[in-house]
């Protein structure tokens, strides 16, 4: 079946660093997504990861180990503005992709 | 704006009526996809199209719900008979085509039966 797992909420101080988990257990692996939610704003893309191994884009870091069907985002001098949900999603073999129910990331100052 | 576009932004109907929802995708891109998502939960996937083929439905999804997209360019989603727990929001997503590492979502379409 069809299975993604993430923490419900999180919460980290404003410059700090805070690594979201997600572990997975689908039906056939074609990739893994992080999206970005705001509230009551559509997902915006992240990152994707298809290889094992560590994604660095800017402040946001994406790792992916297929063999553990694990997942984790990493988020670095965190801003006021990175209070948000955080989404993991996996493709699977046939190209749908399926989300978690999204970490809410809250930042304190 | 050249983003993923969605028809209404919002709808207020009575229970029992049909709604229809439309979205158009980016030009070009050959992938469409529809969710639907309720508040504190991640996108639930209800249905994809590769151009003008729907490729796959979700099982959740009853007979009330049927997409199209007949030129393989927009897409619509009707809701028959509308029931209370079909109050969400509902976002479309497009991509490149099936090799394509990247969604590109919609404002959605935020649905209230009252």
């Amino acid at each position: 079946g069809q299975n993604i797992d993430q923490p419900t909420e999180m919460t980290a101080t404003e410059g700090a660093i805070v690594q979201i988990n997600c572990t997975y257990q689908t039906s056939g692996f074609n990739g893994l997504f992080w999206y970005q939610q705001h509230a009551g704003e559509a997902p915006t893309f992240l990152s994707y990861n298809v290889l094992d191994g560590l994604e660095e884009k800017g402040r946001f870091s994406s790792f992916l180990s297929r063999s553990k069907g694990y997942s984790y985002l990493l988020l670095k001098e965190l801003q006021m503005k990175d209070s948000a949900s955080y989404l993991c999603a996996v493709k699977e073999r046939d190209d749908k992709i399926i989300f978690g129910k999204g970490t809410r990331l809250h930042i304190l100052p | 704006d050249t983003g993923v576009s969605q028809d209404p932004r919002h709808k207020i109907t009575k229970r029992g009526q049909n709604v229809t929802f439309r979205c158009d995708p980016i030009s070009e891109h050959n992938r469409l996809y529809w969710y639907r998502q309720t508040l504190g939960q991640g996108p639930e996937f209800l249905t994809y199209f590769q151009n003008e083929a729907q490729l796959e439905k979700s099982r959740l999804l009853s007979d009330r719900f049927s997409a199209e997209r007949p030129k393989g360019s927009f897409s619509t989603l009707e809701i028959q008979r509308t029931e209370q727990g079909d109050s969400a929001m509902y976002l479309c997503a497009s991509s490149l085509d099936w090799a394509a590492n990247e969604q590109f979502f919609g404002p959605g379409t935020r649905l209230t039966v009252l």
